[in-house]
């Protein structure tokens, strides 16, 4: 199997707070793990790359410092939105790379966090 | 920038009717996946299709990858109110752990 999970499923912080959401893969390792942001009605953004023991990559736009990632392990990354705002509420999604069957790699995506910021 | 596009963008149709979703790049890809997701949850891969020209099935669902890996399609066959949800393509470049995703199909089927 493949499973990821990710926690919390919902969380509601005031403006101006942190908040910390953690992506694990529970029945296998993987160096590299993603996270997106998802709005209503709209397809996944990939945020950053996170691989074990490094630093992650981020994409355009998506500041580091607000956004602060840290993969401590192979089955453990975790991603901290730093001073809220309500902009930020969002449905955010990691994911884990696990090499396919067929070659390639496959995505397995936990089931998201509910982020909303009052 | 690799780009995935993705039609049609919504689809509405009743029970028991046959689709197709279309995933088209001038990109080539070494692999692409298909997801569905349902509201509030995660995508669940569907299939991941690697080799140019490949077909695969998966009960009523069959996915093609094109001969040149740029293109791939989903067709549902007799369509149930259960395949209601977003279809996403997503594509991996070669040397490439990262996906780039199409922008979805939101399926609706109506009993």
């Amino acid at each position: 199997g493949a499973v990821v999970s990710q926690h919390p499923s919902r969380v509601i912080c005031k403006s101006g707070t942190s908040v910390k959401i953690e992506c694990r893969s529970l029945d296998f390792q993987a160096t590299t793990m993603f996270w997106y942001r998802q709005f209503p009605k709209q397809s996944l953004m990939l945020m950053a790359t996170s691989n074990e023991g490094s630093k992650a990559t981020y994409e355009q736009g998506v500041e580091k410092d607000k956004f602060l990632i840290n993969h401590a392990s192979l089955t453990l990354s975790t991603l901290t939105v730093t001073s809220a705002h309500p902009e930020d509420s969002s449905f955010y999604i990691c994911s884990a790379t696990k090499p396919g069957l067929a070659g390639g790699s496959e995505q397995y995506f936990g089931p998201g966090t509910r982020l909303t910021v009052t | 920038t690799q780009l995935l596009e993705q039609s049609p963008q919504f689809l509405s149709i009743q029970e028991g009717e046959n689709l197709t979703v279309y995933c088209n790049s001038s990109s080539v890809f070494s692999s692409l996946q298909w997801y569905r997701q349902e509201p509030g949850e995660g995508p669940v891969l569907l299939v991941t299709v690697v080799t140019g020209g490949e077909v695969k099935k998966l009960k009523r669902l069959t996915f093609q990858f094109g001969d040149a890996r740029k293109d791939s399609s989903l067709h549902i066959t007799a369509a149930q109110p259960g395949d209601t949800g977003l279809y996403l393509c997503a594509g991996v470049g070669a040397g490439s752990y990262q996906l780039t995703f199409g922008k979805g199909t939101k399926l609706s089927v109506i009993p």
